[in-house]
């Protein structure tokens, strides 16, 4: 167990359709990194929040946003869905600031657009 | 954009045999780490190099970081069944502050 929560574990939706997938980072974790693993693509970075800011931002579509909570729980939004958004989406925490350190992961939260 | 290559993308040996996993980039990166995955699982930390030229052992498995900083390898001695599953390489700095950048990775599959 990494310390990291995300739901839900699952979601099946449809096309053009909204979801929001939540993550509680480890305790005492200020970064929170998103990702999405695909079979073509691999893992893929989307975007990083340190304590509540936004920090770094990767290949992430305009249809998806992410937030960090003054808790520091942070959630993806993924709207307008495509087929070929289906993907296993990671979230993984650390303790500092980013390029340094450990990444704890989540289990993923595995999305499947019909 | 920063990319790092690994290969073999898929590896499948008898146990008891060696084998190495290959991380390359043409990009310099601050440090390096590999991650192991198993199915229905997040990735998990194996180990983190960051001096050029460093080698690193854990147990049967020995980490490199190139000289340059812009490759790794992964070598695993007497592979085990138990050491079935996605290795990923993944690397911190350069231009892409904050951002891990990951590999495709690669699937070894141990037979016993």
């Amino acid at each position: 167990d990494s310390g990291v929560t995300q739901t839900p574990k699952h979601l099946i939706t449809a096309t053009g359709q909204r979801v929001t997938l939540r993550c509680s980072p480890r305790s005492g974790d200020l970064s929170v990194y998103w990702y999405q693993q695909s079979l073509d693509q691999g893992l893929q970075f989307l975007i990083q929040y340190y304590n509540g800011e936004e920090r770094a931002k990767g290949n992430i579509l305009e249809r998806f946003s992410a937030q960090q909570f003054p808790d520091l729980h942070s959630e993806l939004n993924l709207s307008s869905l495509e087929l070929g958004d289906s993907a296993l989406y990671f979230c993984a925490s650390s303790v500092g600031a980013p390029n340094t350190g450990e990444l704890f992961f989540g289990e993923g939260s595995r999305l499947t657009v019909l | 954009t920063q990319l790092l290559e690994q290969s073999p993308q898929f590896l499948s040996i008898q146990e008891g045999e060696n084998l190495t996993v290959y991380c390359n980039s043409s990009s310099v990166f601050s440090s390096l780490q590999w991650y192991r995955q198993e199915p229905g699982e997040g990735p998990v930390l194996l180990v983190t190099v960051v001096t050029g030229g460093e080698v690193k052992k854990l147990k049967r498995l020995t980490f490199q970081f190139g000289d340059a900083r812009k490759d790794s390898s992964l070598h695993i001695t007497a592979a085990q069944p138990g050491d079935t599953g996605l290795y990923l390489c993944a690397g911190f700095g350069g231009t892409s502050y904050g951002k891990l950048t990951f590999g495709q990775g690669t699937i070894l599959t141990v037979h016993p």
